[in-house]
Parts: structure tokens; sequence; C-alpha cells
């Protein structure tokens, strides 16, 4: 079993959409879970982190988390075309200075 | 806003030659990472550098490699000797003592002929 997965897409959805992206992560002992988006050969930029369980907001966007359930989502609402990206979800075990585990990531278009 | 910067953005070596790939972190973080990415597959963890010196390494980071802060500013990665397989991403990130998690910088596409 892989530790960290994402379904890859390519997810392709128009302007204003709702989008779901989801990640299943295989080690409970992961404790701060971030997400980031990657342009085409560029590098991965913050959109959010956190470290617990629940919801949290940052404008268009909320990261949720479900420790229990090992899974964790980011919810992109009014999506726009400079949405289009590669979101990679990422986790660290014990801080937030050990390594990060990303998953593959998901491929996202918003299409006007 | 500060960022992580790198250079160069593309470089480009015959297999067996040596490369330094240059980064220059937040000023004022003091954790500092190389991670690498091939093309299509995901980002992976290279190495992490803590009151210089190494703090955890991949198995990926074998001793072909290595890192260095030569001065208050830059942290080095060096590949000795290039195989055609380090062709790939790589991006540095640094982390301050009081965030919550690491900056990447814009990455330097490596490419091994």
């Amino acid at each position: 079993q892989k530790e960290v997965e994402q379904d890859p897409g390519p997810l392709s959805v128009p302007e204003g959409a709702i989008v779901s992206l989801n990640c299943t992560y295989s080690n409970s002992a992961f404790q701060y879970f971030m997400w980031y988006r990657q342009y085409s050969r560029k590098g991965p930029e913050l959109l959010m982190y956190t470290y617990s369980s629940g919801n949290k907001e940052d404008g268009r966007f909320t990261a949720q988390v479900d420790k229990s359930s090992k899974y964790i989502s980011l919810f992109i609402r009014d999506s726009q075309p400079s949405d289009s990206a590669t979101y990679l979800c990422a986790m660290t075990l014990k801080t937030s200075y050990d390594k990060v585990i990303f998953g593959p990531g998901t491929s996202l278009s918003v299409i006007p | 806003e500060p960022e992580v910067t790198q250079t160069p953005s593309h470089q480009v070596t015959q297999m067996g030659q040596e490369v330094i790939l240059r980064c220059v972190p937040i000023s004022n973080h003091l954790y500092f990472y190389w991670y690498r990415q091939i093309l299509g597959q995901k980002v992976e963890f290279l190495v992490s550098f803590y009151n210089n010196e190494i703090s955890e390494k991949s198995e990926i980071f074998d001793d072909q490699f290595s890192v260095e802060r030569p001065d208050g500013s830059n942290f080095t990665l060096k590949i000795r000797s290039t195989k055609l397989e380090d062709s790939a991403m790589y991006f540095c990130a640094s982390n301050a003592e009081l965030t919550d998690t690491q900056y990447f910088g814009p990455g330097t596409r490596l490419t091994v002929l």
C-alpha cells in the first residue's frame, strides 16, 4: 500500500464549479497536512496547512482532515481558470520540520 | 513577500560531470531541504539540513550527493558524477523555527545527457 494516494485525474470542471480533491494515507502517525498547488514545471506553492481534524477555510479554499479515516480533502469554491494546475496533498510525521511526503497529485482543468 | 530562490533555472550536463545547484532560502529560516521530481512522478525528499549538518536523508541521497551551506545565505546541492537518471527538477525548501510548513523554490531543471 502506498503511503499517500490521490486520484491523478485529469479532473475537468466548468468555471464557477465547486471542486473536491481527495487524498488518503496509510500511516496514522502523520500529524501535519498540507495542500500545495503546482503549475507545470514550477515549484510547489503552499495553499493550506493544518494539524488537526476538522475544517480550515481560507478564501475560496477549504481543507478538511479526518484522521480517523486517514482522509483529507481540499474544496475550491467558485473555481477559476487560473486554478488549473496539479494539486498535491502532503504530510509530515512528527513536526513540520520533518520531510514532507507528497501524494502523486491531481491534475485540474477549469474550463472558461 | 520573501521567497526561496534557485539558480540556475535549467542546467544541462554530460553524464559523469559534477553539478552544483544553488539555493538562497528565506533569510530568517533555519531548516533547509532538497527534493526532486522526475518528470511525471511525485516530489521526493532527498535531504534535510539544520545547524550545519544533515538531519535526515533518503535512500536516494547516496555518496554521489552532498549539501553545504557555504555562507549565511546559500545552500547548495552537489552531485559528484551525474547519471542519466539524475535528470529531474530539484527543489530547495526552507522552514523557519516558528512557522509550520516548508516553502519551496521554483526549482532547477537538471538534464543529464
